[in-house]
């Protein structure tokens, strides 16, 4: 199995802030990465897929790159609807495995 | 509109069985591969269980290999996830979500299983 560590578990942020997230596998996945955002309460949704390519309607401001085993999401310009949980996720073997999330807070 | 609602969950006993349903609309189901997550209380994601669109190829988490069968109905629009020999350690937040090329793009809303005595 495929483990996903993401870093850092918590993040304390402010709007306009330039926040990075990583995210390693145990094992090369290629570009096998997706990147799920989840607010709280609600269910997660698609940021980025393949790596480094954003879904439909996400801004721009959200940037996925890596390959391999080191992956990141940037989020260029942060804004309070960012506040969230971050979950990055594998699909390079099965079983598909979640790294355990980062979540964004205020400082 | 894309639409996913699961149902079927509760409070069952450990060793018990239960089955999930997930029904959907808003797009052609049969041409779809369908997931089971799962979150439990206050922790991360854990992806359970793929089918695909003709259910052809399904995988499985090993948490849940040999004790969950997933299953769909495309006559029907609705995925299932059966369970048994439920344990404490199922207890969790059950989405449904589908498949499309390699990620994850609908979720449904999710559907509470508690394993508790």
């Amino acid at each position: 199995e495929t483990v996903m560590t993401q870093s850092p578990t918590s993040m304390s942020t402010s709007i306009g802030e330039r926040v990075t997230l990583n995210c390693k596998a145990s094992q090369s996945v290629g570009i096998n990465v997706d990147w799920y955002q989840q607010t709280p309460g609600q269910s997660p949704k698609l940021l980025i897929y393949g790596a480094s390519n954003r879904h439909t309607g996400v801004p721009d401001r959200f940037t996925g790159s890596g390959f391999g085993r080191d992956f990141t999401l940037t989020i260029s310009n942060m804004e309070a609807e960012d506040l969230a949980v971050y979950y990055c996720l594998q699909y390079g073997s099965i079983p598909w495995t979640f790294g355990g999330g980062t979540k964004l807070e205020l400082k | 509109e894309v639409q996913l609602v699961e149902s079927g969950g509760g409070l069952v006993q450990p060793g018990r069985s239960l089955k999930l349903s997930c029904v959907a609309s808003g797009f052609t189901f049969s041409n779809y591969g369908m997931n089971w997550i799962r979150q439990a209380p206050g922790k991360g994601l854990e992806w359970v269980a793929y089918i695909s669109s003709g259910s052809s190829y399904i995988y499985y988490a090993e948490t849940v290999k040999g004790r969950f069968t997933i299953s769909r109905d495309n006559a029907k629009n609705t995925l299932y996830l059966q369970m048994t020999s439920l344990r404490s350690e199922d207890t969790a937040l059950y989405y449904c979500a589908r498949h499309r090329y390699n990620y994850f793009d609908y979720w449904g809303q999710g559907v509470m299983v508690t394993v508790s005595s």
